[in-house]
């Protein structure tokens, strides 16, 4: 069975320019989370869906971060405008706790994002 | 609030070396779920484990085995006869949900360096 999917791998962009990553989780998981792992902050959640709908972005730095979940197999995370305090790997995870089985509870993440703002 | 910590922040080893990584957590929840993921070289997280609070029972998975202790809110991780292929940081989680219905709050991470 085919993991998270995230893309791209590594983006490198501009201060100021629009920064979007891509998330496709495992097929029949109706929970979605963002990270962010930075070495000053270490890993830290940004905000998570549950059945596409988001449920805690308390985690979503400022305004400038959105998230969107338009179906169950694809996540959006936009930074617009990008700043060199961006610069981070951001990962994507999903799970199922809904369906009861063994380690449907666990968090499964993607290979995550490098990005790097200049 | 929920804290992990994880006070080694690194630890080099010399391969075949027994080595145990510590990890304390602090909740106020009496239901909670504690995880220990691997992120090796290439980046990924990979998941190791996941404990809920009403099973103390250690565990044992080849090399690897993890003793949780709830009196001293301790969920500690030993690899026996280390290999280099265990040189990865290893981070520690925990959870005031399920794990997989809320997000997770990790430790710094480990260092782990296994030296041939």
């Amino acid at each position: 069975d085919a993991g998270v999917i995230q893309s791209p791998r590594h983006e490198v962009t501009e201060m100021g320019q629009e920064v979007t990553l891509r998330c496709k989780p495992i097929s029949g998981h109706d929970y979605l989370f963002w990270y962010r792992q930075t070495m000053m902050r270490g890993l830290e959640l940004l905000i998570y869906f549950n059945n596409n709908v988001p449920i805690d972005d308390s985690g979503m730095p400022e305004d400038r971060f959105s998230a969107k979940m338009p179906n169950a197999s694809f996540s959006t995370l936009k930074i617009q405008p990008s700043e060199p305090r961006d610069s981070a790997v951001y990962f994507c995870a999903s799970s199922s706790p809904s369906l009861g089985l063994a380690g449907a509870d666990t968090q499964y993440f993607g290979p995550g994002t490098r990005l790097t703002v200049l | 609030a929920q804290k992990v910590t994880q006070a080694q922040t690194e630890i080099s080893v010399v391969e075949k070396e027994d080595v145990t990584l510590d990890c304390v957590y602090e909740t106020r929840d009496t239901t909670y779920y504690l995880f220990w993921y691997k992120q090796p070289p290439s980046g990924e997280l990979v998941f190791l484990i996941r404990r809920n609070s009403f099973d103390e029972q250690n565990e044992i998975s080849g090399r690897y085995s993890w003793n949780f202790q709830k009196s001293t809110s301790s969920f500690n991780f030993t690899i026996t006869a280390s290999q280099v292929v265990d040189s990865a940081v290893y981070f520690c989680a925990l959870s005031e949900a399920g794990g997989g219905a809320d997000g997770l709050t990790f430790g710094k991470g480990t260092h782990l360096i296994i030296q041939p």
